[in-house]
């Protein structure tokens, strides 16, 4: 299977600046890595995700980095405004062959800014 | 764009009885549906992985008799959450997945459930 350490659980910036959520895995062989979105109240919304192809991603103020070698991989949040303010989900898919094709998903990072 | 559907929203049910929730991928074939239950921590717990024309995959500590699954087509798929208990509570989300292992997984909007 697959395990997904995600940190930190809570995170406040300042707006303007920048945040770095942090997420490892297990398994080298996974091979894709969404990152969710979920708002009070509201399903979790896929953002951004990379594959084991790539190691770096961006698109509308977010950029994810993967580092394969590291089994690890993180999305920063450039110039964070109030609508960034949400639960944080990293998740790793199962490696393919293994006839799961799910996803393991870390914790969640609480994420708000300083007022 | 891809969309899920998922319905009721949410759901007030007595102890001992049972609720029923549908999943409907709109605008892409879902090869795979996953339904997931997400705790009031917001961990998210995998229950069940459903493919279209494979056996129902089950995870630890849920079964088929407390959670019975259908997928008959690559839009829909509903599942029931039986006897509901007090430890039942959540949000239950289903997961559709595009083609591919690497397909990406579109969540619906949820169905929460409350069990008085």
């Amino acid at each position: 299977g697959e395990q997904v350490e995600q940190l930190p659980s809570i995170l406040r910036v300042q707006e303007g600046s920048s945040a770095s959520i942090n997420c490892t895995y297990e398994n080298s062989a996974s091979n894709y890595f969404p990152w969710y979105k979920q708002e009070p109240g509201e399903n979790p919304k896929l953002i951004i995700d990379i594959r084991s192809n790539m190691e770096r991603k961006q698109t509308q103020g977010l950029i994810v980095l993967l580092d394969k070698k590291a089994k690890r991989f993180s999305l920063h949040i450039t110039d964070t405004q109030p609508g960034d303010s949400a639960m944080y989900f990293c998740a790793a898919s199962s490696p393919p062959g293994t006839g799961s094709n799910r996803l393991t998903f870390g914790k969640g990072t609480k994420f708000s800014l300083i007022p | 764009g891809a969309l899920v559907y998922q319905y009721p929203r949410r759901t007030i049910c007595k102890s001992g009885t049972s609720m029923r929730m549908e999943c409907q991928a709109v605008g892409f074939q879902a090869t795979s549906v996953a339904w997931y239950r997400q705790s009031p921590q917001k961990t998210f717990e995998l229950i069940a992985l459903s493919t279209v024309n494979s056996a129902i995959k089950y995870e630890q500590n849920f079964t088929q008799e407390k959670f019975p699954i259908s997928h008959p087509n690559l839009s829909f798929s509903s599942m029931t959450v039986l006897n509901a208990y007090l430890e039942d509570r959540g949000l239950y989300l289903c997961g559709a997945r595009a083609q591919g292992n690497t397909g990406q997984l579109y969540f619906g909007e949820g169905s929460k459930l409350t069990v008085l």
